[in-house]
């Protein structure tokens, strides 16, 4: 079936600090694959997607690329700032049109 | 353009009773999925409706049932309320319901249940 893992949070980091949050998937076929951001009493917002193997999703300086063969899409940023400090959440989507959520990474940046 | 729009935000029920929430997608878009984000399960799919037919039922009771209207706006109902369904429930709107035309989320609707 499919599934996603992705890092335990919290995560606290300094401002300008490098940030990575792992994130491993199991699918079936092909899927796209997701990071979402949510801030304290807010929906999911799209941070980045990628919809095949080796395409790199960016936005707002944050990154991460779809790798099939380690089955991986990590989030990186190189240089994190206050208002980054939310809920990161790595998510697929498959036939169905179903998303699989991780759990969910919290990131606190420090000033 | 206007964004996805649920309504309420909050909503306090007694357990036994029932509730409906509200989403109207973003203009033009066809497909409204809705999830159930609590701490301990994180967030579940629940359905989606795609001109007013559901396509995809996620592994929730009878209790939880939705319908979307022509207009591509949709509820979702709970009946018999459990304490359990204290969650924030979120739906999210998208033009096809695959990834390349993307999904938006709305803020969500926080329900409690007391």
């Amino acid at each position: 079936g499919n599934s996603v893992t992705q890092m335990e949070g919290p995560v606290t980091l300094s401002e300008e600090a490098f940030l990575t949050i792992n994130c491993t998937y199991t699918a079936t076929g092909y899927p796209s694959l997701f990071w979402y951001v949510q801030y304290p009493g807010e929906g999911l917002q799209l941070l980045l997607k990628a919809t095949k193997a080796d395409d790199k999703g960016s936005n707002k300086g944050f990154e991460a690329t779809y790798r099939k063969e380690t089955t991986s899409f990590h989030l990186e940023k190189g240089s994190v700032q206050v208002s980054d400090s939310a809920v990161y959440f790595c998510a697929l989507l498959e036939t169905g049109n179903q998303f699989y959520f991780g759990t969910g990474t919290s990131l606190t940046v420090i000033p | 353009k206007a964004g996805v729009t649920q309504t309420p935000r909050y909503l306090i029920k007694t357990r036994g009773q029932q509730v409906t929430l509200s989403c109207s997608p973003i203009s033009g878009h066809r497909s409204v999925s809705w999830y159930q984000q609590t701490p301990g399960q994180g967030l579940q799919f629940l359905f989606e409706y795609f001109s007013e037919t559901q396509r995809n039922k996620g592994n929730f009771p009878g209790r939880f049932s939705g319908r979307q209207f022509s207009n591509s706006r949709s509820e979702m109902n709970v009946s018999t309320l459990e304490l359990g369904d204290s969650a924030l429930y979120l739906c999210a709107s998208s033009l096809g319901g695959i990834a390349n035309y993307g999904y938006t989320f709305g803020s969500g609707t926080r329900l409690t249940v007391v």
